[in-house]
């Protein structure tokens, strides 16, 4: 029983390098998000979907890509890193049965110098 | 734009009741969920209220008034492995989207 699976949970980038957050769900979700956190913050959402192909943005998109060519994955591409992009970064998966509750992966921590 | 707003910190004996409010300001709100997040850990679902009114769950109640933009979290019988972060999250938007809080830090004492 899986559910939400994010890799990797650690990395360390230098600034401009490029990288993929993974993630993953076994659950048959629609929709997908990403999300960072960073100390003292709620979380704010970056990218999310509703569907297989179908991706929009949230409150902070910048300096992000995603992709959503299943319904079981949705990475999360950081195009050329910056040390403001150093965080939490939380994926999460919902039925969308509209009951305000989400499944969330372990995180991935990354610290971008 | 959306905000919402939560005390950063609360502090509790064990065994006390603490009550963590939240109001907001969402457009487009089809209600008010809770979470639940230990240090280094993933958040995690707690409660989730549409209409107005009091939910319970166990030991944890949530209460959402919509027409004050204002709901909180109730925690009874508080236990040590209670002291957590706790946030409250608006579910807005045609695609039900999340916008979180910053978090409330809920300490229990001995």
């Amino acid at each position: 029983n899986a559910g939400v699976t994010q890799t990797p949970k650690f990395q360390v980038l230098k600034t401009g390098q490029s990288m993929t957050l993974q993630c993953a769900q076994d659950m048959n979700h629609e929709y997908m998000s990403w999300y960072r956190q960073d100390p003292g913050m709620g979380l704010r959402l970056i990218h999310y979907s509703v569907g297989a192909g179908i991706t929009d943005q949230g409150e902070v998109p910048n300096g992000y890509n995603v992709s959503r060519s299943t319904t079981e994955d949705f990475p999360l591409r950081l195009l050329s890193a910056a040390p403001s992009q150093t965080s939490v970064y939380f994926c999460a998966s919902t039925g969308g049965s509209g009951t305000g509750e989400l499944f969330f992966g372990e995180g991935s921590r990354l610290t971008v110098l | 734009g959306q905000s919402l707003e939560q005390p950063s910190e609360v502090t509790a004996v064990e065994g006390a009741i603490v009550q963590i409010n939240c109001t907001y300001q969402t457009s487009g709100f089809y209600g008010l969920s809770w979470y639940q997040q230990h240090d280094g850990g993933a958040p995690t679902f707690l409660s989730y209220n549409a209409l107005d009114g009091l939910e319970e769950t166990g030991r944890f109640s949530s209460f959402l008034s919509r027409s004050d933009s204002y709901g909180y979290l109730l925690l009874q019988e508080l236990q040590m492995k209670d002291s957590a972060s706790y946030f409250c999250a608006a579910v807005s938007g045609s695609a039900r989207q999340l916008t979180f809080g910053s978090g409330t830090q809920l300490t229990v004492l001995p």
